[in-house]
């Protein structure tokens, strides 16, 4: 099982929210981990996002627009990364990473389809 | 501006050896970690090794472990990775991102270079 699992795709309307998740295997608490999440346009570089790890353990990436925001839900041991007010600049493949046992490791990645 | 520019890729047969090179500009190099990304055509991101701003440090996943070395020259400004014993499944476009800075909560992997295509293939 993998560390990180994303969803490989979301679909979501313009102007709506978008809610990714990055699920940690089993036996990874998710409470002790800063996630990290990266946004990759097609044919672009990655871009880092931010960092959640707790309300006052978070950091913003340079230039990220606050409608992007992170959180967590304990109850299925995933780091979320929220987009509101979707626009169609925001369509991009999103990654999750996580400093793990002295490497850094990505999840696969969700692609985010705005329709 | 930071700057990130990899070179060194190409084709190879497997088994065969590449280095590649990293060189930075526009930051103070030598008080940055440093990371080796790679992404193989249509995939996801898989990190591929880490060195710390003093080469004290270093690490590398277990897929490239035993064959790839990483290394940099602060004076220099550049970071590098010798690929040897290469496989098919290294096929990727190599990218070198910007780690933390020492002693500052930074944001991990802020910048990355355009990337350098390694291909394994006889």
């Amino acid at each position: 099982q993998p560390v990180l699992t994303q969803p490989a795709s979301l679909s979501a309307s313009p102007g709506a929210s978008a809610r990714f998740t990055c699920t940690l295997r089993s036996g990874i608490n998710v409470g002790t981990y800063r996630i990290y999440w990266y946004q990759q346009k097609p044919g672009s570089l990655p871009r880092y996002l931010l960092r959640y790890k707790s309300d006052s353990d978070k950091q913003q990436g340079s230039g990220v627009p606050s409608r992007y925001s992170g959180s967590k839900d304990a109850s299925t041991n995933a780091g979320l990364l929220l987009i509101s007010g979707l626009q169609s600049e925001d369509e991009a493949d999103y990654y999750c990473a996580i400093w793990y046992s002295s490497t850094w490791v990505f999840g696969g990645g969700t692609r985010l389809t705005v329709l | 501006e930071v700057q990130l520019v990899e070179s060194g890729g190409g084709l190879v047969q497997p088994g065969g050896s590449l280095r590649l090179s990293c060189a930075a500009s526009g930051f103070t190099f030598s008080t940055y970690a440093m990371n080796w990304v790679r992404q193989a055509p249509g995939k996801g991101l898989e990190w591929v090794s880490y060195i710390s701003s003093s080469s004290g440090t270093i690490y590398y996943a277990d897929s490239v472990k035993g064959r790839f070395t990483v290394s940099r020259d602060n004076a220099k400004n550049s970071l590098y990775l010798q690929m040897n014993s290469l496989r098919a499944e290294d096929t990727a476009v190599y990218h070198c991102a910007r780690d933390k800075e020492n002693g500052y909560d930074s944001a991990p992997n802020d910048y990355w270079g355009q990337g350098t295509l390694v291909t394994v293939s006889s």
